[in-house]
């Protein structure tokens, strides 16, 4: 079955300390991308990755990193996570379409 | 930049009826636009994508037009039922960047 995994599902943190969401597809696709959802700002596209060893910053990049070491693995880091960073935040891969992940609700307090 | 907007922002309708949601975006150059539909509390789901040569995408009760030229598009819905209470994205995918609306919230009532 298609689909694009996500781990943790839910997560709270402090201010500062390290965290990593990971996020994996296996559909071979190249292209996979993070996005945050926040209520009345819809889904905002914090970073990209065209194929591995490739990644480019989206509109949101502030406070994260990523890294594609392979293709299926796209895992978003948040250095130093703060408040402002509490959001669910979803994993795509793209093929023909889009397919997102199931969702990871993070609180940062 | 691109900016994508969705009218309205909320939409209630007794079942049975047939509507329209609507989508506009201020680039048009663009690859395709996608529509998704997201459940309280859960991911998307895509419905229909359409690519920039294209305009229009059928997929049963749902039917997506795509005007570039004017930066609109819109997802009709046919014979609405209770289980199409969702809310509903339009994502606008230009060169290597996706960007969402931020929805319709569709209540369909029995």
């Amino acid at each position: 079955e298609a689909q694009v995994t996500q781990n943790p599902r839910y997560l709270i943190t402090v201010t500062g300390k390290k965290l990593t969401v990971t996020c994996s597809q296996n559909m071979n696709h190249e292209y996979m991308s993070w996005y945050r959802q926040d209520p009345g700002l819809g889904l905002r596209q914090i970073y990209y990755s065209m194929n591995v060893e490739v990644t480019d910053k989206g509109d949101v990049p502030e406070g994260y990193k990523v890294s594609r070491k392979e293709k299926r693995n796209f895992p978003l880091i948040l250095e130093s996570p703060s408040p402002n960073q509490t959001s669910l935040y979803f994993c795509a891969s793209r093929g023909e379409t889009q397919y997102f992940g199931p969702g990871t609700r993070l609180l940062v307090l | 930049k691109q900016e994508v907007t969705q009218i309205p922002a909320a939409l209630s309708v007794p079942e049975g009826e047939n509507l329209v949601l609507n989508c506009s975006f201020t680039d048009s150059a663009i690859y395709n636009l996608q529509w998704f539909r997201q459940d309280p509390g859960k991911g998307l789901t895509s419905l229909l994508l359409i690519q920039s040569s294209q305009r229009e995408q059928t997929s049963g009760r749902l039917n997506a037009s795509l005007d570039k030229s004017s930066g609109r598009s819109t997802l009709y819905i046919a014979a609405s039922q209770p289980g199409d209470s969702a809310t509903y994205l339009c994502a606008v995918e230009g060169y290597q960047k996706v960007t969402f609306g931020t929805g319709t919230k569709l209540q369909v009532i029995p």
